[in-house]
């Protein structure tokens, strides 16, 4: 059974460009959870989208979007840009439904703000 | 709000020692408590969950885990450690109802020959 995939691996921007991050969630799994990963702020929850709504938010600048897909893969995009959003944006996939879900999470997208 | 804390930002054992990470919870609600592992350039690989039933949880790897209410406790142990469990842990706890993880800020295993 594929894991869940995110792409791309890496990316550069510059300040002020916008960006679009991709994942496709494992065969089945109908919620999708964004994290991001800092040095400073470790892990901080994004969203979650589950049947193609939002059902969780984090707490985030409206900078910071996301959609799902009726097949449940997910976007999430950024626009204007700043330094402090370099960091490794995470996806993660569940089966939804109550939190005692694990979640099972991609390899990150490493995105790096010049 | 739910929140853990895991103590201690790095912990060095040497090969074959006993491995202890810990973690501590806070949560108006019973938890549901997971242990995550992430090796460099890579994502989070789930470890072990406690849900609800036997509160001894076993996992991936030789890890264990034992969900103590009384000391609002979750720590991972592991008998004997191994050069490949060099990597970050994290520990993190959700709610009912909700997907949002919320993570500890992680504990770094250093394992030496």
């Amino acid at each position: 059974k594929a894991g869940v995939t995110q792409t791309p691996r890496y990316l550069i921007k510059t300040r002020g460009q916008q960006v679009t991050l991709s994942c496709s969630p494992i065969s089945g799994h109908r919620s999708v959870s964004w994290y991001q990963q800092t040095p400073g702020q470790g892990l901080q929850f994004l969203f979650e989208y589950f049947s193609e709504t939002q059902r969780n938010k984090g707490n985030f600048p409206g900078r910071f979007s996301g959609r799902q897909f009726s097949n449940s893969r997910s976007e999430m995009n950024v626009s204007t840009l700043e330094l402090g959003d370099s960091a490794l944006y995470l996806c993660a996939s569940s089966l939804g439904g109550e939190g005692n879900q694990p979640q099972h999470f991609g390899d990150g997208t490493r995105l790096s703000i010049l | 709000a739910q929140s853990v804390t895991q103590l201690g930002s790095h912990v060095s054992v040497s090969e074959g020692a006993l491995v202890l990470l810990r973690c501590n919870y806070s949560s108006s609600v019973p938890p549901y408590l997971f242990w995550y592992v992430q090796y460099p350039n890579q994502g989070l690989q789930l470890l072990l969950k406690y849900t609800t039933g036997a509160t001894l949880v076993k996992g991936i790897n030789g890890f264990e885990a034992e969900f103590k209410k009384s000391e609002t406790s979750f720590h991972l142990t592991k008998p004997s450690a191994h050069m490949s469990d060099a990597a970050e842990y994290f520990c993190a706890v959700s709610g009912q109802g909700f997907q949002k993880l919320v993570f500890g800020t992680g504990t770094r295993l250093l394992v030496s020959p």
